[in-house]
């Protein structure tokens, strides 16, 4: 079975500063996909980046990007330049490749920019 | 482009009372289509799929059922709604592999 654990309830960074998110997963399948949402207080679910498995390359989306490390199935979340519009739940999931392919969630970390 | 509708937005239900909360997808054909359920502080929990009409898979067992009349309307039903019934609930749309997309979620308090 697939799953997704993410070890920090809560984190804070400061305006304009780097923080890393980790998530790690857990999963037999060789074809998989693996994406950050974000989930601000509106509760609206926003894709933040997905990473492909089979791409070697770190996915970027502006100021976000991941360290992908799929040999100890680590996922990690880095934002950098860190702005108070950050300030969100962000959850890690998983899907495997092919099929209906549901997307299991890890349980959020909780991310605070003081400012 | 694909738009996803979710209604409503709150909900105050008595124990033992009916559910019916609706989703439907615009922009997009045979979508795989998700019921989750998010208690408070906490991740998502899928409680169904679907990958067309009348394929529902249920999985956790409760209170809850779900039915796809249409190729892009997603319903979440119950008979009679429990106190833990209560959480936000979220429909979500994806054309595999990509990723899934959100509504707005309904929050539900069963009281």
């Amino acid at each position: 079975a697939q799953t997704v654990t993410q070890s920090q309830p809560e984190m804070s960074v400061q305006e304009a500063e780097t923080v890393t998110l980790s998530c790690t997963y857990d999963t037999s399948e060789s074809d998989y996909y693996l994406f950050w949402y974000k989930q601000p207080p509106s509760r609206q679910m926003i894709l933040v980046i997905r990473q492909e498995a089979y791409k070697q390359q770190n996915a970027t989306e502006n100021r976000f990007s991941v360290n992908f490390q799929k040999a100890a199935k680590s996922f990690s979340l880095k934002i950098s330049d860190s702005q108070l519009g950050d300030a969100a739940m962000y959850f890690c999931a998983y899907r495997r490749g092919g099929g209906a392919n549901n997307l299991f969630f890890g349980t959020g970390t909780r991310l605070t920019v003081i400012p | 482009s694909q738009t996803i509708h979710q209604w409503p937005a709150t909900l105050v239900q008595p124990v033992g009372s009916p559910l019916s909360l609706e989703c439907t997808v615009e922009g997009t054909s045979n979508p795989n289509l998700y019921w989750y359920r998010q208690a408070a502080g906490r991740g998502l929990q899928l409680l169904f799929y679907s990958i067309g009409i009348d394929q529902i898979s249920s999985e956790v067992p409760q209170n809850l059922s779900a039915s796809r009349p249409q190729d892009r309307q997603f319903i979440l039903s119950s008979k009679k709604l429990l106190l833990s019934d209560s959480g936000f609930y979220l429909c979500a749309w994806s054309v595999p592999p990509n990723e899934a997309f959100f509504g707005q979620g309904t929050r539900l308090t069963v009281v």
